[in-house]
């Protein structure tokens, strides 16, 4: 069965204080690997696509990585516009459904 | 570029009421339309998803159900609403028969069974 977890659940950093968001996934046959930022109360907002072993994707402050296993979302120097919760979720080849981890709520404080 | 709208934003509903939200997706043909729950620190439960008009996939039996009475429009209903139906729900599209696109949110209704 296609799993995803993601971890820590909740991080507090201080502006300017890099760290880094996993993903870790169990699926066969990973066809596409997305994190989305969501904010209270809204939708949540797409910011990457990654589907390969060895794939890095960059926005502004984040950048995604991908191994066979896992993705990490780094964020460089955050600010406080930086917290939210990020969600990362997964395509397989044995489900045509998106699977959701619980996601990771991002405090940044000024 | 394509743009989704969901209303309403909020929505308080006595039990046994019936319900009906709609999301419509402009700027796009053909998508891929999906119902989503978000139960509050839990993930995304797929509820619905359409790969085209009349074509309905349901993922959870429930006290829901999804229309799709025209190509860029979604509605999920319901007779008799259930306290166990508040929530948070999502509606989101994508383009594309192989299933390695993104899917894109609209921002929500919340919805409060009383």
């Amino acid at each position: 069965e296609d799993q995803v977890t993601q971890s820590p659940e909740a991080l507090r950093l201080q502006e300017g204080e890099s760290s880094s968001l996993n993903c870790s996934y169990t699926v066969s046959g990973l066809r596409g690997l997305f994190w989305y930022r969501q904010d209270p109360g809204k939708g949540p907002e797409f910011l990457f696509t990654l589907y390969s072993a060895g794939e890095e994707k960059e926005k502004e402050r984040l950048k995604a990585t991908l191994t066979k296993k896992e993705s990490f979302l780094h964020i460089t120097a955050p600010k406080p516009e930086d917290s939210a919760t990020y969600l990362c979720a997964v395509y397989g080849d044995s489900s045509y459904k998106l699977i959701f981890g619980s996601g990771t709520r991002l405090l940044v404080r000024p | 570029s394509q743009t989704i709208h969901q209303w309403p934003a909020t929505l308080v509903q006595p039990v046994g009421s019936p319900l009906s939200l709609e999301c419509t997706v402009e700027g796009t043909s053909n998508p891929n339309l999906y119902w989503y729950r978000q139960a509050a620190g839990r993930g995304l439960q797929l509820l619905f998803y359409s790969v085209g008009i009349g074509q309905i996939s349901s993922e959870v039996p429930q006290n829901l159900s999804a229309s799709r009475p025209q190509d860029r429009q979604f509605i999920l209903s319901s007779k008799k609403l259930l306290l166990s139906d508040s929530g948070f729900y999502l509606c989101a599209w994508s383009v594309g028969q192989g299933s390695n696109q993104p899917q894109h949110f609209g921002d929500g209704t919340r919805l409060s069974i009383l």
